[in-house]
Formats: structure tokens, sequence, C-alpha cells
């Protein structure tokens, strides 16, 4: 079945380093590419979308570039800031397999410190 | 705006109890899920409904119902709470496939 995996956290950064965070997903069709964030005490919260291969999505100075040839679904930012600390999930949906369903990964804590 | 809302942050129930869990949705969306989020293990879908009264199991149904009535709002239940069935429990909905789906900001749940 469909799958996402995403690099185990915490990432530890300082404010103004560059972040890369890895997702790479299995998918049976061709799924919509979504990175979700989730402050403390909150819900998930849609952070940027790709709905097919070289897409680029973007938000809030993140970006992640759907790729088909590596299934990889990267999540990057130039510069993070303190109140980027946050819980990010990468997911995928795939209408040929589960209807409106989302296939989640892990998450992977990103603390940004002063 | 969109908005998703848990009627509950924080539940405090003893094994045993049949626990409710309401989420009401102000987008008129057809399909609404429940999630329970764990460390390590993400977010895992419990049920999902397309349709008043419709329902589907997801990945990991046991030890739970769902009950929608009305559009709007989506019930998870907890028919004899256990204490494994400790975690956080997310609701979110959509208005068809392919969109995002969007969050309530979830309800901690302890079961004592």
């Amino acid at each position: 079945g469909d799958s996402v995996t995403q690099m185990e956290g915490p990432v530890t950064l300082s404010e103004e380093a560059f972040l890369t965070i890895n997702c790479t997903y299995t998918a049976t069709g061709y799924p919509s590419l979504f990175w979700y964030v989730q402050y403390p005490g909150e819900g998930l919260q849609l952070l940027l979308k790709a709905t097919k291969a070289d897409d680029k999505g973007s938000n809030k100075g993140f970006e992640a570039t759907y790729r088909k040839e590596t299934t990889s679904f990267h999540l990057e930012k130039g510069s993070v800031q303190v109140s980027d600390s946050a819980v990010y999930f990468c997911a995928l949906s795939d209408l040929n397999t589960g209807f409106q369903k989302l296939v989640f990964g892990t998450g992977t804590r990103l603390l940004v410190s002063p | 705006d969109v908005k998703v809302t848990q009627s509950s942050r924080y539940l405090v129930k003893r094994t045993g109890e049949k626990v409710f869990l309401e989420c009401v949705q102000d987008m008129d969306h057809e399909n609404m899920f429940w999630y329970r989020q764990d460390p390590g293990l993400g977010l895992r879908l419990i049920y999902f409904s397309y349709d008043v009264k419709m329902k589907e199991k997801g990945d990991i149904p046991e030890g739970y119902s769902v009950s929608r009535e009305k559009k709007e709002r989506f019930s998870l239940i907890l028919e004899s709470a256990s204490t494994n069935q400790t975690s956080m429990y997310l609701c979110a909905s959509i208005l068809t496939g392919g969109q995002p789906q969007h969050f309530g900001d979830g309800t901690r749940l302890s079961i004592l």
C-alpha cells in the first residue's frame, strides 16, 4: 500500500540556518503530496502542496518540489526562525487507493534556537 | 474561514467508560475523518465518513465507532475506554478529493 517515510527528528538548528526535512513516498497511482505543520498545542495546518510531477509548492518561505523520479518531496527553507519550531508531517493523497484519505509520515520535530 | 471545532481540548475518563468525542465543521464538507496521533507513529486513521450516515473503517477501527447524523457533525465513540486509547485525537474534513484536509485543534484524551 501507499506509505510515506520521513527523516527522524528532532532536527535542531540555530536561527537563520538552512533547513531540509527529507520525505520519500511509495504510491501506486499519481498522488498529491502535502506538507502539514503542527505548532505546539494545535491541530495540523496545511503548509504547502503539489499535485503533479515537477510542481513546486511554497508558503511562508518553505518550498518542496514533487520529484517523481526519486519519489521525494523534501521540505526546505533558506533561513529558519524560532517561530518555525513545530512538528512537520509529509503526507500523500492517492485517489486510486483510498478516496480522499491521507497517508502520513511519522512527523519530524524541528527545534530552532535563538 | 474554514473552521473545524472539537468539543474538548482535554478529557480525562476512566477505564470502561463510554466516551464521546465531538467534531463540528462549518464548511458544508462531505467528508470527515477521525485520527489518533501518537509519538513515533504519526497520524493513523480510525474512521471516516463520506456522507451523512455513511462511514468506513480506517486503519485502526478496533474499539471505536462513529456517528454522523448531520452533515456538519462527526462523533467518535469509545465503547469501553481502555488505557491504550490514551492519545491525541484529531478530526478533519475535506470537500473533495485532492484538496487539503482541514483539522481541528485536537482532543488530548487520558484514560485512567
